[in-house]
């Protein structure tokens, strides 16, 4: 199994500040069709994960343009530019290069 | 864009078997190829559990060995979760979601359902 681990397990954010999550994977998530298997979801408090990023770096529909998702090979990034109240919540990055599909363990984002 | 819901027993017994259902809304289940369970214990992360697609093929999460049965039905728009032997461990928030991907396996998850807490208990 791929395993794929968030960094840091919490984070408490300043209203207008910038912030990041890692991610990194056990091995590549290239795929040959030069793809990154790499998704970000976000589960606000109460409610189930929703689609942020999908393949990387492409955001899905509806998502700020403040939340944005970079990286390669075996280390992502999902960076807010300027944090919001409404962004609180446990981010989850997914690997889907190969069954079973695996989550990182989550990144708490709270506000100061 | 189309809406899951998931629906079925909110307590099983150990040893049972937990049996949810997922309705798609808004949309035919045609659509897409693939259609997935997630599972989250309280508390804690997300687990993948197993997807089925439109052609009947399934991809399952080892972890769960052989428990895990998931089917779809067209005629209702609904696909469903069948999960047996269940112990306490088991208990969980089941999340139902629209696979996106036409591959071997989903790609990513959008929509997903509100989700329904399972409890194993006696």
């Amino acid at each position: 199994d791929i395993v794929v681990t968030q960094s840091p397990p919490s984070l408490p954010v300043t209203p207008g500040e910038p912030a990041s999550i890692s991610c990194r994977s056990s091995q590549s998530l290239l795929h040959r069709n030069g793809d990154h298997y790499l998704d970000w979801y976000l589960q606000k408090p109460g409610q189930p994960p929703q689609l942020l990023i999908y393949l990387g770096s492409s955001r899905a529909s509806g998502v700020p343009d403040r939340f944005s998702g970079s990286g390669s090979g075996t280390d992502f990034i999902l960076k807010i530019s300027r944090v919001e109240a409404e962004d609180v919540g446990v981010y989850y990055c997914m690997q889907s290069l190969q069954t079973p599909l695996t989550f990182g363990g989550g990144t708490r984002v709270e506000i100061k | 864009q189309v809406q899951l819901q998931e629906s079925g027993p909110g307590l099983v017994k150990p040893s049972g078997t937990l049996s949810l259902t997922c309705t798609v809304s808004g949309g035919s289940i045609s659509r897409s190829k693939w259609w997935s369970w997630v599972r989250q214990p309280p508390g804690k992360g997300l687990e993948w559990i197993g997807e089925v697609s439109l052609d009947g093929s399934t991809n399952h999460n080892p972890s769960l060995k052989s428990r895990v049965t998931v089917s779809l039905d067209t005629s209702r728009n609904e696909f469903s979760l069948k999960l047996t032997s269940v112990t306490a461990a088991d208990t969980a928030v089941y999340y139902c979601s629209k696979g996106v991907g036409g591959g071997s396996s989903s790609d990513w998850f959008d929509p997903w359902g509100q989700g329904t807490l399972v409890t194993v208990s006696s």
